[in-house]
């Protein structure tokens, strides 16, 4: 049973450009929660999703950041116009179910803004 | 808001000598608390976890953590730490109850074995 698969591993743009990040979450999971650890921080919260629903993305910044888990294929977080504030690593997790009890991470996306 | 503080941001250690890292969180209710841990180039992989019970709690790889609730407290220990073990170090805390799937990690703590 393959564990969160994220890709790339290693991200870089240009500001002004566009990242797509993916997720595939683990086998039989259905809920995938997005958070972002920026240089000598922890990982914060951004985005919860179940299939095709948004539940929770309060910690998302409210422009250029977007998410999607559709009913087919990765989840997606999509980052426009990029900026250097941008750079850190961008982790997935994926649960069975709601709540932190059984969450498995990624090995991460590390983007970098040139 | 929730917050998590590690005291350590880099410990480090020779083989063979006890590890305690450190953890307070700020919330006072009822809680979820976790220690993560990221080997060099891996992912995030669960220590251990406390949600109710005998405040001890014993996790893979000979570590464990206490809860002391009055110090709002969920200290990581280890009795002999070993080369493998560097490792970034994560606590996290999780406000239980409904629609309290959100975790609040510290910052992180850098752990160096030296053989």
């Amino acid at each position: 049973n393959a564990g969160v698969m994220q890709n790339p591993r290693h991200l870089v743009r240009r500001r002004g450009q566009e990242a797509r990040l993916r997720c595939s979450p683990m086998k039989g999971h259905s809920h995938v929660y997005w958070y972002r650890q920026l240089p000598e921080e922890g990982l914060k919260f951004m985005v919860y999703l179940q299939k095709e629903n948004i539940i929770d993305e309060s910690g998302m910044p409210k422009e250029r950041f977007s998410a999607e888990f559709p009913k087919e294929g990765p989840s997606i977080l999509r980052i426009q116009q990029v900026v250097r504030g941008d750079s850190a690593a961008y982790f997935c997790a994926s649960s069975p179910q709601g709540g932190g009890e059984k969450l498995f991470f990624g090995s991460g996306t590390q983007l970098s803004v040139l | 808001a929730q917050s998590v503080s590690q005291h350590n941001h880099h410990v480090i250690l020779s083989e063979a000598a006890s590890l305690e890292l450190g953890c307070n969180y700020s919330y006072g209710g009822t809680v979820n608390l976790f220690w993560y841990v990221q080997y060099p180039g891996q992912h995030l992989q669960l220590l251990l976890k406390y949600f109710s019970g005998d405040p001890l709690v014993k996790g893979i790889k000979g570590f464990e953590a206490e809860f002391i609730k009055s110090k709002f407290s969920f200290n990581l220990r280890k009795p002999s730490v070993q080369w493998s073990d560097t490792a970034e170090y994560f606590c996290a805390v999780q406000n239980s109850g409904a629609g309290s799937y959100q975790l609040t990690f510290g910052k992180g703590t850098k752990l160096s074995v030296i053989p």
